[in-house]
């Protein structure tokens, strides 16, 4: 298995432009999570999914972003417009229902200028 | 919701001590404790995790420990090595018959100088 595969690994967007961070997690694992890792903050859970149902999105700092899991295979995290307090590293991580471990992606290091 | 400490925030130390990191939750339903390491341009991985319902587990030079009364749980890596060196994040939760997720500590730079 491929792991949790994340694009691209490194995105540098002007402040106001969209940007679509994309995730394709593990197959057969039906939990997919967002993270955001700061050295401020750590690590911080903005959204996780069950069968491609949103469940929790209390973590999702603003209406600026905003996820989707269209299908068991893929999803996007999308911040518009992006703004420069949005650089960070964003992980996409995955499990499957009965197990405790998250499998996690090697990120996209956003930097907003 | 759920508060972990991790301390300390940076470890070093030379090849072949040993090196503990220490956590402390809040949520007393937590009863799921894993370790993340996390190296340089990756994502974390898990390293090893224990319940609740033991004290103490072992897998080869890193071993972890829960007190539950006290509310805290620690790393030890023994015999330390260059390729220990990353970041480790503790994290707490409460499994049980649904889906509880992780919440996490800030994190520890280990740093294991030949």
């Amino acid at each position: 298995d491929a792991g949790v595969i994340q694009s691209p690994r490194h995105e540098v967007t002007e402040m106001g432009q969209e940007v679509t961070l994309r995730c394709k997690p593990i197959s057969g694992h039906d939990y997919l999570f967002w993270y955001r890792q700061t050295m401020m903050r750590g690590l911080e859970l903005l959204i996780y999914f069950n069968n491609n149902v949103p469940i929790d999105d209390s973590g999702m700092p603003e209406d600026r972003f905003s996820a989707k899991m269209p299908n068991a295979s893929f999803s996007t995290l999308k911040i518009q417009p992006s703004e420069p307090r949005d650089s960070a590293v964003y992980f996409c991580a995955s499990t499957e229902t009965g197990s405790s471990g998250y499998t996690f992606g090697s990120g996209t290091r956003l930097t907003v200028v | 919701g759920e508060n972990v400490e991790q301390h300390p925030s940076t470890l070093s130390v030379q090849e072949g001590d040993s090196a503990v990191i220490k956590c402390t939750y809040s949520d007393s339903a937590s009863n799921y404790f894993p370790w993340y390491k996390q190296e340089l341009g990756k994502g974390p991985q898990l390293i090893i995790d224990i319940r609740s319902n033991v004290g103490e587990k072992k897998d080869q030079r890193i071993a972890v420990t829960l007190n539950k009364t006290a509310k805290h749980f620690s790393l030890h890596i023994t015999e330390t090595q260059p390729e220990d060196s990353a970041v480790y994040f503790c994290a707490a939760s409460p499994i049980n018959s649904g889906y509880s997720t992780l919440t996490f500590g800030k994190g520890t730079m280990l740093l294991v100088s030949p």
